[in-house]
């Protein structure tokens, strides 16, 4: 199952541009994630966001959470050709003393030298 | 960082056979360890989360009987696919948490490592 969604499906951008790529999704959350995947590669862990934060940063990425509209959006500044990947965010929760990590439907970004 | 292997990275068999996939914790101890799958340019969906010492917990629409997941120790989570078919063919990702509490000074660390994957195809 799906928490939720990822827009755009797919972003193609000049290297230097910025990037923005938003989530939204539907429960309650504990935590927040976002991860990029290279194509047919694992999963490398970006940032996490707690429920109780509105906004982080690490090194060219930032990190939002609106809790009140289920979304956040995350920032890729001065792209590069490397950051091209596939983006998802991923929410945690936990229901009935059960932990969960749900993925969102992803991002496409191309970032053209 | 912590690690998690799979095993094998790839596997290609025939169909009607079962197909195991393995996932380790190397360097720490996963209560819990979840399976994913992900078709061609699409998201990874949960299958199941296997607890250590007792039954997985199956997602809805995932068949227990097809894909059958065992984590008989804090390290290790195996799925079977059995009786593969082609529709099986897809991109298996594990993945364990590791939950400890800290020192002294208190707080905790709740982190899911992801392992690098097993693309498995079935002819």
């Amino acid at each position: 199952s799906q928490q939720g969604e990822e827009d755009p499906q797919a972003l193609s951008i000049q290297e230097g541009e910025n990037a923005t790529m938003n989530c939204s999704y539907k429960t309650s959350i504990n935590n927040l994630q976002w991860y990029r995947q290279n194509s047919g590669r694992g999963l490398v862990h970006l940032i996490l966001i707690r429920s109780n934060e509105r906004e982080k940063h690490s090194g060219r990425l930032r990190v939002t959470l609106d809790t009140s509209k289920k979304s956040s959006s995350l920032l890729i500044t001065a792209s590069r050709a490397a950051d091209t990947a596939s983006y998802f965010c991923a929410t945690a929760r936990f229901k009935d003393s059960s932990y969960k990590l749900i993925f969102g439907s992803g991002t496409r970004l191309l970032v053209r030298p | 960082g912590a690690v998690v292997s799979q095993h094998p990275s790839w596997v290609i068999c025939k169909s009607g056979t079962s197909v195991k996939i393995e996932c380790r914790s190397l360097d720490f101890q996963a209560t819990t360890m979840f399976w994913y799958r992900q078709f061609p340019k699409q998201s990874l969906m949960l299958m199941a989360t296997s607890n250590e010492g007792s039954k997985a917990t199956y997602e809805q629409g995932v068949e227990k009987d097809k894909f059958l997941i065992n984590h008989a120790s804090l390290t290790l989570s195996t799925l079977t696919v059995t009786s593969a078919h082609p529709e099986d063919s897809s991109f298996y990702i594990c993945s364990a948490r590791e939950w400890r509490r800290g020192l002294a000074g208190g707080g905790f660390t709740d982190t899911q490592y992801f392992g690098p994957g097993t693309r498995l195809t079935v002819l």
